[in-house]
């Protein structure tokens, strides 16, 4: 079984529609993190959380919120939609007490805004 | 905050040669530098990592260089097979306090049999 699901997998949403992606984890990390994968600017950093009561901003936050709801779920939504949106999103978990900084990363899910 | 640039964009190599990826960084405080290997479909998985306090690393067929007084590091994969074709990430980050990652752009590497 996957350490690190994703679910959808795949979604096509329209412009202005309220839309959540989820995240869950069975590697009982403390650390986890929402990725934006783009064609040519690689992966970009929307929010991070590294415990249950802590949440942070990465590089793109805007038009974009999260919630994690336990130490194994983290959910990134998108309040209203936009075609710009249009993306691959991965979330990613570590370990925090681990001497090594290695993310583990769900298998993606791409999202379609028309 | 961090900016790392990876280069090239794309890569082909025949089956058999080594392949080379290059990033450089511009924080100084970044003292751990892993790559990341992801297959098409699937989200990027950690193949070998690099920390400030050592210049090589080796791992098989893989090695990783860093230079931090030039604020570089390199990607060495020899005797390519065709399984290497993938997008290969490096990334950017500090193992004190905010341990976030900063990632380069990818490199699309294609092996030709």
């Amino acid at each position: 079984d996957a350490d690190v699901t994703q679910t959808p997998r795949n979604r096509i949403t329209k412009t202005g529609k309220r839309i959540m992606l989820e995240c869950s984890q069975t590697k009982g990390h403390d650390r986890m993190y929402w990725y934006r994968q783009d064609p040519g600017l690689g992966l970009q950093l929307i929010y991070y959380s590294f415990d249950v009561k802590d949440i942070n901003k990465g590089e793109i936050s805007d038009g974009y919120s999260v919630s994690r709801q336990a130490q194994a779920k983290f959910s990134l939504s998108l309040e209203s939609a936009i075609p710009n949106q249009t993306a691959l999103y991965f979330c990613a978990t570590s370990n925090g007490a681990s001497r090594d900084n290695e993310q583990f990363f769900g298998p993606g899910t791409r999202l379609t805004v028309l | 905050g961090e900016n790392v640039e990876q280069h090239p964009s794309t890569l082909s190599v025949q089956e058999g040669d080594s392949a080379v990826i290059k990033c450089t960084y511009s924080d100084s405080a970044s003292n751990y530098f892993p790559w990341y290997k992801q297959e098409l479909g699937k989200g990027p998985q950690l193949i070998i990592d690099i920390r400030s306090n050592v210049g090589e690393k080796k791992d098989q067929r893989i090695a990783v260089t860093l230079n931090k007084t030039a604020k570089h590091f390199s990607l060495h994969i020899t005797e390519t097979q065709p399984e290497d074709s993938a997008v290969y990430f490096c990334a950017a980050g500090s193992n004190f306090g905010n341990e976030k990652l900063t990632f380069g752009t990818g490199t699309r590497l294609t092996i030709i049999p």
